[in-house]
């Protein structure tokens, strides 16, 4: 069973870089048929795709964050991290890491498919 | 961008009713649509991908439909723990888009 964990610091001060982690277990995030995926939700909003990343390194972003993401990931440690900077009031959410199906080999069909998710971290924005 | 528009945004139901909710994509994406449930301070939880397949481990009470531009996702008889808010996600494109999610509360 896949399992992921994000952490990371909970409040963070504006115009600060936010930074998290999320660890991967049950399964190699070195595989070549998922993504892997930050999402956030504002508090008593919906749901926003920040941005993937490939073992490669490759990655996708939503354009409207792209200026200020860094998504990496770190295979020796099973592990990938986001950093969101010059943060304001508006980047506090519940912040979700997820693995995502490439369509290929064994997520075939499953292209873009969110099949597991951390249970999230709250980070707060604010002085 | 491609827009998920959900309706209705919430809705009132009981136990043993049928409840179906309805995504929208401003643009075709095919069958690139999957629906998650997410339970109050949970995480969302993968109930249906490509459109109509069901995800292991969910109960066979959902069920989805639809490609091109509208989709459903039928609950087929309502349960106690059916209770939640439930997205669309469209993965036809980047930006991935999620629709603003329905609410579905007890009558």
């Amino acid at each position: 069973q896949v399992q992921l964990q994000e952490s990371g610091p909970g409040l963070v001060k504006p115009s600060q870089t936010l930074s998290l982690i999320c660890a991967v277990s049950g399964g190699s995030i070195n595989s070549a048929d998922y993504y892997w995926s930050w999402i956030r939700q504002p508090p008593g909003k919906g749901l926003e795709w920040i941005g993937y990343i490939y073992y490669s390194g490759l990655t996708y972003y939503n354009p409207s964050l792209e200026s200020r993401i860094t998504i990496t990931i770190d295979t020796s440690k099973n592990q990938f991290s986001l950093k969101l900077s010059s943060v304001t009031a508006a980047d506090t959410a519940v912040y979700y890491c997820a693995r995502v199906g490439r369509g290929t080999g064994v997520a075939a069909g499953k292209r873009g498919v969110f099949d597991y998710w951390g249970r999230g971290t709250v980070v707060t924005v604010s002085s | 961008d491609i827009q998920m528009t959900q309706f209705p945004s919430s809705l009132s139901a009981s136990v043993g009713d049928k409840v179906t909710i309805t995504c929208r994509a401003s643009h075709t994406i095919s069958s690139h649509l999957s629906w998650y449930q997410q339970i109050p301070r949970k995480a969302p939880k993968l109930l249906i991908y490509g459109s109509s397949s069901l995800q292991t481990g969910v109960p066979s009470r959902f069920s989805g439909s639809g490609s091109g531009t509208d989709f459903t996702l039928t609950i087929s008889s309502l349960q106690p723990e059916d209770f939640a808010t439930y997205y669309c996600l469209q993965s036809y494109s980047t930006p991935r888009t999620f629709g603003q999610g329905t609410k579905v509360e007890i009558k």
